[in-house]
């Protein structure tokens, strides 16, 4: 089965500057999808991005950009300009190109400090 | 469009009981995937349903278990609670019919076994 590990269980970041968020995965599959989503307090889950592994070029959206490094099975997520609504706990998720099931990282709870 | 629904909010149980959760998807949607966060474990997966039959299951236990209704609605259910089934059941829609499949989550249920 994947695994996904985050290692950072909490990180802190000043208002305004920039972040960045760890994840590993281990899979023997070629072809797959990886996300980053957002946990704020009021528990519900929302997709900050999406990265394609077939794609090399990495994802954008905003603030919010990724480092894909597939050799290395990495999928950093980094957060720029840091804002007071960015403090959440973010989780790192896999998923197969074929099926339905999501695999989760253990979660980084992040603190904007202002 | 309104977005995944997921009731009750809150449950208080003892050991021994069961209890049932209640999840509707976002209109259209036919896949409803249901995942177990604990803190420190992120989320596991428990199963999903499509078009009223069950395509995935985790690795839980028979006590969970789990049904989707013609309308797409799913409920969970889960006997003989334990003290470790204390957890937030997220309950998460997809369109579940292609490879570009994108999880809409619930504000999940809170469960407490006493």
């Amino acid at each position: 089965a994947q695994t996904v590990t985050q290692s950072q269980p909490e990180m802190s970041v000043q208002e305004a500057e920039t972040v960045t968020l760890s994840c590993t995965y281990d899979t023997s599959e070629s072809d797959y999808y990886l996300f980053w989503y957002k946990q704020p307090p009021s528990r519900q889950m929302i997709l900050v991005i999406r990265q394609e592994a077939y794609k090399q070029q990495n994802a954008t959206e905003n603030r919010f950009s990724v480092n894909f490094q597939k050799a290395a099975k990495s999928f950093s997520l980094k957060i720029s300009d840091s804002q007071l609504g960015d403090a959440a706990m973010y989780f790192c998720a896999y998923r197969s190109r074929i099926g339905n099931q999501f695999y989760f990282g253990t979660g980084t709870s992040l603190t904007v400090i202002p | 469009k309104a977005g995944v629904t997921q009731t009750p909010r809150y449950l208080i149980k003892t050991r021994g009981q069961q209890v049932t959760l209640s999840c509707s998807p976002i209109s259209g949607h036919r896949s409803v995937s249901w995942y177990q966060q604990t803190p420190g474990q992120g989320l596991q997966f428990l199963f999903e349903y499509f078009s009223e039959t069950q395509r995935n299951k985790g690795n839980f236990p028979g006590r969970f278990s789990g049904r989707q209704f013609s309308n797409s609605r799913s409920e969970m259910n889960v006997s003989t609670l334990e003290l470790g089934d204390s957890a937030l059941y997220l309950c998460a829609s997809s369109l579940g019919s292609g490879q570009d499949e994108k999880l809409f989550f619930g504000s999940g249920t809170q469960l407490s076994v006493l």
